[in-house]
């Protein structure tokens, strides 16, 4: 089944304990992507990699760290989490084939930082 | 600057009523324009998505939108509503400098009335 995965879940944490939330696709996208969703605000993108060791920012970088050192997985780090980083993580992968394919989403991590 | 403004909140309807959730876009060409939903627990998936020619889109589980170029718009609408389409709905405009870089709007939660 072509789907995109996520974990952990559901993580609680406290400020500055270095924290790492993987994202994997089995799709053979060249496209990944980290969003945040918080209340009012909708999604707003964090980092994403058109390829293999090719990333970039976002509108909202700060505090996080991504590699993608493989086509599959696209991790998102988060060197010293502060209460502000408390959201709703989503990863979302697409084709580079077609301009502006379909963006797949992962099932949404929610972090808590205390 | 691209961007969407989806200006309901939250927005109930009866089962068996229609739909119409409304999108204004900013964007200086013509724009690529998606509707995705967000069921509970769930990430978001693709409606429908319009980048040119007929400007009423057909999406999956019955719904359709229309881009309107004079009112800058891209409502979602659906004539008659199921329990199950109870969830957050999202319109995402791309932005044609950087590929696959989708600006999402606030969201639009629809509770449906028994």
């Amino acid at each position: 089944e072509a789907q995109v995965t996520q974990n952990p879940r559901y993580l609680i944490t406290v400020t500055g304990k270095k924290l790492t939330v993987t994202c994997s696709q089995n799709m053979n996208h060249e496209y990944m992507s980290w969003y945040r969703q918080d209340p009012g605000l909708g999604l707003r993108q964090i980092y994403y990699s058109m390829n293999v060791e090719v990333t970039d920012k976002g509108d909202v970088p700060e505090g996080y760290k991504v590699s993608r050192k493989e086509k599959r997985n696209f991790p998102l780090i988060l060197e010293s989490p502060s209460p502000n980083q408390t959201s709703l993580y989503f990863c979302a992968s697409s084709s580079q084939r077609e301009l502006y394919n379909e963006q797949f989403f992962g099932p949404g991590t929610r972090l808590t930082v205390l | 600057a691209q961007s969407v403004t989806q200006p309901d909140i939250h927005i109930t309807v009866s089962e068996g009523a229609s739909l119409e959730l409304r999108c204004n876009y900013s964007y200086g060409a013509t724009p690529y324009l998606f509707w995705y939903v967000q069921s509970p627990g769930q990430g978001l998936q693709l409606l429908l998505k319009y980048f040119s020619g007929d400007t009423l889109v057909q999406g999956i589980k019955g719904f359709e939108a229309e881009f309107k170029r004079s009112q800058s718009s891209f409502n979602l609408r659906k004539p008659s509503v199921h329990w199950s389409d109870a969830a957050e709905y999202f319109c995402a405009v791309g932005q044609y400098s950087s590929a696959s870089k989708i600006i999402f709007g606030s969201g639009t939660r629809l509770s449906i009335r028994p």
